[in-house]
């Protein structure tokens, strides 16, 4: 058990929904980072925050926000969805900013867009 | 573009003999590189990490080698346990401006250890 939760474990919703994927962070952890694995595909990177502030961007799509807020726990919105979007979408947290804080990463939550 | 490649989806040995993971990478501007393990329904696990300064780490079972003029990083486990079968991830950061950076991830190499 790595500390990090993610709420809801599955998702199954149909193209243009809108869903709310929710992380936990580890107790004093206050890097946030959100990533999707879609199918046979390494985790590509989305988001870094860190104490409320984002951080980091990476090939995160227009239709999909995230925030963090002043608990440190962090939500991911995706929007519009699309048949493409179906994935798993992992949560990371670290203490600090960079990669030299280990990143421990929850369970994920699998999303399928029907 | 995939910057981080793993090009073996999956890899089969024996128990007891050595497992050998490779990744290259095409940014030169990764200066540190990270093995991730994962298990079935749960999230990546940190295994070890290697700067650029070094061109080997150790820690225990495992042990990643860099050379860096072929932009190419393996991981030894030495000797292989049932246990160890999961997938492998390869992940790299980049230097940039500012303390925030990001893990760019390779697809993953499934490991099986045979009893």
């Amino acid at each position: 058990d790595s500390g990090v939760t993610q709420t809801p474990k599955h998702l199954i919703t149909a193209t243009g929904q809108r869903v709310t994927l929710r992380c936990s962070p580890r107790s004093g952890d206050l890097s946030v980072y959100w990533y999707q694995q879609s199918l046979d595909q390494g985790l590509q990177f989305l988001i870094q925050y860190y104490n409320g502030e984002e951080r980091a961007k990476g090939n995160i799509l227009e239709r999909f926000s995230a925030q963090q807020f002043p608990d440190l726990h962090s939500e991911l919105n995706l929007s519009s969805l699309e048949l493409g979007d179906s994935a798993l979408y992992f949560c990371a947290s670290s203490v600090g900013q960079g990669p030299y804080n280990e990143q421990f990463f929850g369970p994920g939550t699998r999303l399928t867009v029907l | 573009d995939q910057q981080v490649k793993q090009n073996s989806p999956s890899l089969s040995v024996q128990e007891g003999r050595i497992s050998i993971l490779n990744c290259d990478y095409t940014n030169s501007m990764f200066d540190y590189f990270l093995w991730y393990k994962k298990y079935p329904a749960e999230g990546p696990t940190f295994l070890i990490s290697i700067s650029s300064i070094k061109d080997k780490n150790e820690d225990g079972r495992f042990t990643v080698f860099l050379n860096k003029s072929a932009k190419h990083l393996s991981l030894h486990i030495v000797p292989s346990q049932p246990g160890d079968s999961a997938v492998y991830f390869c992940a790299a950061s980049a230097r940039s401006s500012g303390s925030a950076r990001q893990l760019t991830f390779g697809s993953g190499t499934q490991l099986t250890v045979l009893p």
